[in-house]
């Protein structure tokens, strides 16, 4: 079974870190580009990250550009997302995905459950 | 950065009805634009692609057209299961792959 499961959720005070992971099962993770996609409570979806399958390119949405490294370890299938310099606005779930070739890679079409990340003091 | 505007935000519409949704770019996009449909306490699921290419597994029932700056998901026969929240989205240029804001299909 194709599958994402994130996992480093939890609540953190303004200004910390926190590390996101996900880990990939059922299908090459190391052919795909994998993004991060986040969702505010009750609102709609803000895409976050992006990396290509052999982590040589990377980009970010400007909300969480220089706070936030994306970073993947494909021997562990693994994609992970470094978040610093947390603020009360970075307060979402935040899903795991996959990019679908014949999008070029920036389509979704394997979501993870999503892990909430809580910023408040 | 290019912004997508969906509309309606919310529509209630009967079972069997056909269902248009619609999505603009504010500058041209081609055909880079998917839909997502997002049921209630469910992750997103991928419904089409390329304006319109049917993802595997969706019912036929949901189609998309369009190209450019203007887009539409239609929903063929309304079904009870199709309450949800729309999404679309554009990935012609990252880095901003931007999502439209939502509409949310309820059943009248």
């Amino acid at each position: 079974e194709v599958q994402l499961v994130e996992s480093g959720g939890g609540l953190v005070q303004p200004g910390g870190s926190l590390r996101l992971s996900c880990t990939a099962s059922g299908f090459t993770f190391n052919t795909y580009w994998m993004h991060w996609v986040r969702q505010a409570p009750g609102k709609g979806l803000v895409w976050v990250s992006r990396i290509n399958s052999d982590g040589s390119i990377i980009t970010y949405a400007d909300s969480v550009q220089g706070r936030f490294t994306i970073s993947r370890d494909n021997t562990k299938s693994t994609l992970y997302l470094q978040m610093n310099s947390l603020r009360a606005e970075d307060t979402a779930v935040y899903y795991c995905t996959r990019g679908v070739a014949a999008a070029r890679g920036n389509a979704f079409d394997i979501w993870g459950h999503g892990t909430m990340v809580t910023v408040s003091s | 950065d290019i912004q997508m505007t969906q509309s309606p935000s919310s529509l209630s519409a009967s079972v069997g009805d056909r269902v248009t949704i619609t999505c603009r770019a504010s500058q041209g996009i081609s055909n880079y634009l998917a839909w997502y449909q997002q049921k209630p306490g469910n992750v997103p699921k991928l419904l089409i692609y390329a304006a319109s290419t049917l993802q595997s597994g969706v019912p036929s029932r949901f189609s998309g057209s369009g190209s450019g700056t203007d887009f539409t998901l239609t929903i063929s026969s309304l079904q009870p299961e199709d309450v949800a929240t729309y999404y679309c989205q554009k990935y012609n240029n990252a880095p901003s792959l931007t999502f439209g804001g939502g509409t949310k299909v309820e059943i009248k």
